[in-house]
């Protein structure tokens, strides 16, 4: 399966504690995207790469949260001090760089975290 | 900001009949693009169709086109021939083509095929 994947796929967790989620773009995709979505609500954005580089931080993104992407392959997604506020799926997307037109993103499975 | 808007939470269709989504937005921008995803139970979000604002032909994929009315920011999504395999949450969103690559999307309309 050469898609985008994401583990763990469940993650159930303490208020307080510290979480990792880790994404596997496409290979090749040179764009990466985190998004979060809570119950009846569409994805919404928290950050973006362009290979290693951190280009966009959503204000969603509060102190708390972390994204990197090391070597511009995977990414990682750190949560510290969960909230319950924090429950949600977490979403990663990838995308190649392309001519105009071309801006397809490639949706993973996500990560659903409940903070207990 | 850019705010995407769908006012149906649910539909439903007889299977095989024709359905149609809606969708509008609010831009002050004049270059972007638009999508509906698909998000089945359970299962990963995959793009359905695409529309960039410059191009006046309405998309067509398939058993899938769009109505893009860009003056009323309106896109809504047409599917024809519905198929139990079409039972998913349909996702609108908004692309800018000003360098900022996220994805804006509505709140979703769930769509139920009947037998």
């Amino acid at each position: 399966d050469t898609g985008v994947s994401q583990n763990p796929r469940h993650k159930i967790t303490k208020r307080g504690q510290n979480v990792t989620f880790r994404c596997d773009p496409i290979s090749e995709h040179n764009r990466l995207y985190w998004y979060r979505q809570t119950l009846g609500q569409g994805p919404e954005f928290l950050t973006y790469f362009q290979n290693e580089a951190q280009l966009e931080k959503s204000r969603l993104l509060s102190d708390r949260f972390s994204a990197e992407r090391p070597k511009g392959s995977f990414s990682t997604l750190e949560i510290q001090r969960t909230e319950q506020g924090d429950s949600a799926m977490y979403l990663c997307a990838s995308s190649p760089e392309g001519d105009r037109g071309v801006y397809e993103q490639f949706f993973g499975p996500g990560t659903r975290l409940t903070v207990l | 900001a850019q705010t995407v808007t769908q006012s149906q939470p649910e539909m439903s269709v007889q299977e095989a009949e024709t359905v149609t989504l809606s969708c509008t937005y609010d831009t002050s921008e004049s270059d972007y693009y638009l999508f509906w995803y698909k998000q089945p139970p359970s299962r990963q979000m995959i793009l359905v169709i695409r529309q960039e604002a410059y191009k006046q032909q309405n998309a067509t994929e398939n058993r899938f086109s769009v109505n893009f009315q860009k003056a009323a920011k309106s896109f809504s999504l047409k599917i024809s021939d519905s198929q139990l395999g079409d039972a998913a949450m349909y996702f609108c969103a908004y692309r800018s083509n000003f360098g900022n690559e996220k994805l804006t999307f509505g709140t979703g309309t769930r769509l139920t095929i009947i037998p």
